[in-house]
């Protein structure tokens, strides 16, 4: 069964230092991985993806991302935080030959100034 | 604004009572999805379509909900009897044919049911 990780409900940085933000999966099979972002009363926005390729996935607002085969990881980072950057962050998997996307939990960011 | 869109945002329901929610894709996207959010979990898939076809439905999609996507453009979810575990986010999400492209997402409809 596929299932997403994201072992740390919280995460709390101080603006200006680097952000990670932990994921782990598990499917059958090479993944797609992705990564959103949920505001208050708002969306899920798309962030970034990894398909193929290059292991190191740059997106949206500096964001990037980590795809380790061998730890079934994808972390999510970005160098220097904002305090805009506190929101709530998925971790998602979808299989290659699959429709549908398994979220993780979630982790909310907290960047304080 | 391009995106997603679905109504109502909020609905306030009493047990038992029949719910409906719509949701409008992005206009050149084939695919649509239905997913369910209850606080402090992510979203659960419920079920897709293909154009106007339903290809995949979850066993989270009890009898009691029906999705339709006539003409393959809008979508409709259907809740019938609702109970209390029913309330939650329900979101909507498009994407292309492409197995690898990303799902774009609507606000979501926020069911409470009393």
């Amino acid at each position: 069964a596929q299932s997403v990780a994201q072992p740390e409900d919280q995460v709390n940085v101080a603006e200006g230092n680097p952000l990670t933000v932990k994921c782990t999966y598990s499917v059958s099979g090479n993944p797609y991985l992705f990564w959103y972002v949920q505001y208050p009363n708002r969306g899920l926005q798309f962030l970034l993806k990894y398909i193929t390729g290059d292991n190191l996935v740059k997106g949206s607002y500096g964001f990037e991302a980590e795809f380790n085969k061998s730890q079934t990881s994808f972390h999510l980072k970005k160098p220097s935080a904002l305090v805009s950057d506190s929101a709530l962050y998925f971790c998602a998997v979808r299989r290659q030959a699959g429709t549908a996307l398994i979220f993780g939990k979630g982790t909310t960011l907290s960047v304080s100034s | 604004d391009t995106g997603v869109s679905q109504n109502p945002r909020h609905k306030i329901t009493k047990r038992g009572q029949n719910v409906t929610f719509r949701c409008d894709p992005i206009s050149e996207h084939n695919r649509l999805y239905w997913y369910r959010q209850t606080l402090g979990q992510g979203p659960e898939f419920l079920t897709y379509f293909q154009n106007e076809a339903q290809l995949e439905k979850s066993r989270l999609l009890s009898d009691r909900f029906s999705a339709e996507r006539p003409k393959g453009s809008f979508s409709t979810l259907e809740i019938q009897r609702t109970e209390q575990g029913d309330s939650a986010m329900y979101l909507c999400a498009s994407s292309p044919t492409s197995v690898r492209a990303e799902q774009y997402f609507g606000p979501g409809t926020r069911l409470t049911v009393t």
